[in-house]
């Protein structure tokens, strides 16, 4: 059945280091929505794309936050450098501008030590 | 501004029923939704309402929404250990696809 994926499911790295985070949406769908989902701040949406533009990312840290999607099938989130506060689990959703529904999928649960 | 409001833990016996409330600001919202999210896991879809129903029912889950007081809640009938989970109220509106959370409500069930 169709899921969305994101890859890695698990990453350590340490402060400083680059991390890149992957996510294929469903086939078809044409919005991916990246969201951070912390204990202390709950689900935030960092970044909203429909056919694979930007279409509002004011709630990601510009100055090392960085998303894109370089094709319909892939969507990726960048942190440049990154920190130990930006240790959270990381999900991707899609979803079709025909309907008001999200998939979600499993999320990456990013630890910087 | 937007705001969507939740109750952080809701603890209930199992076979009781369980009544997750939450609170919405944007009486212009056109979609109400409830996520399930069990540990570990991401946000499932679990149900949604039109803002123009009051009510929805689907197998052990019933949704009310009352627009006048801007409440929406859902039920779940004979509550089972596999229920445990995180519950997540979000509104959208018709024009815009994004969503609008709760801080979400952790279900806790008793033996």
């Amino acid at each position: 059945d169709a899921r969305v994926t994101q890859t890695p499911r698990h990453k350590v790295t340490e402060m400083g280091q680059e991390v890149t985070m992957r996510c294929q949406p469903i086939l078809g769908h044409n919005t991916v929505f990246w969201y951070r989902q912390t204990m202390m701040q709950g689900l935030e949406l960092l970044a909203y794309f429909r056919n694979r533009a930007p279409l509002d990312d004011s709630g990601m840290p510009k100055d090392r936050f960085s998303a894109e999607m370089p094709d319909a099938t892939l969507a990726t989130l960048k942190i440049q450098p990154s920190e130990p506060r930006d240790s959270a689990v990381y999900f991707c959703a899609s979803g079709s501008s025909s309907s008001h529904e999200q998939y979600f999928g499993p999320g990456t649960r990013l630890t910087v030590t | 501004g937007e705001d969507v409001e939740q109750s952080l833990f809701l603890s209930v016996r199992e076979g009781d029923s369980s009544v997750i409330n939450c609170t919405y600001t944007d009486s212009s919202s056109t979609y109400l939704y409830w996520y399930k999210q069990e540990p570990g896991a991401g946000l499932q879809l679990l149900t949604y309402i039109f803002s123009n129903m009051d009510m929805k029912q689907d197998q052990r889950l019933t949704v009310l929404l009352n627009k006048k007081d801007k409440h929406l809640s859902l039920r779940i009938a004979d509550t089972q250990t596999g229920d445990s989970a995180i519950y997540f109220c979000a509104e959208s509106m018709n024009s815009n696809y994004q969503l609008i959370w709760g801080a979400g409500t952790k279900l806790i069930i008793k033996p």
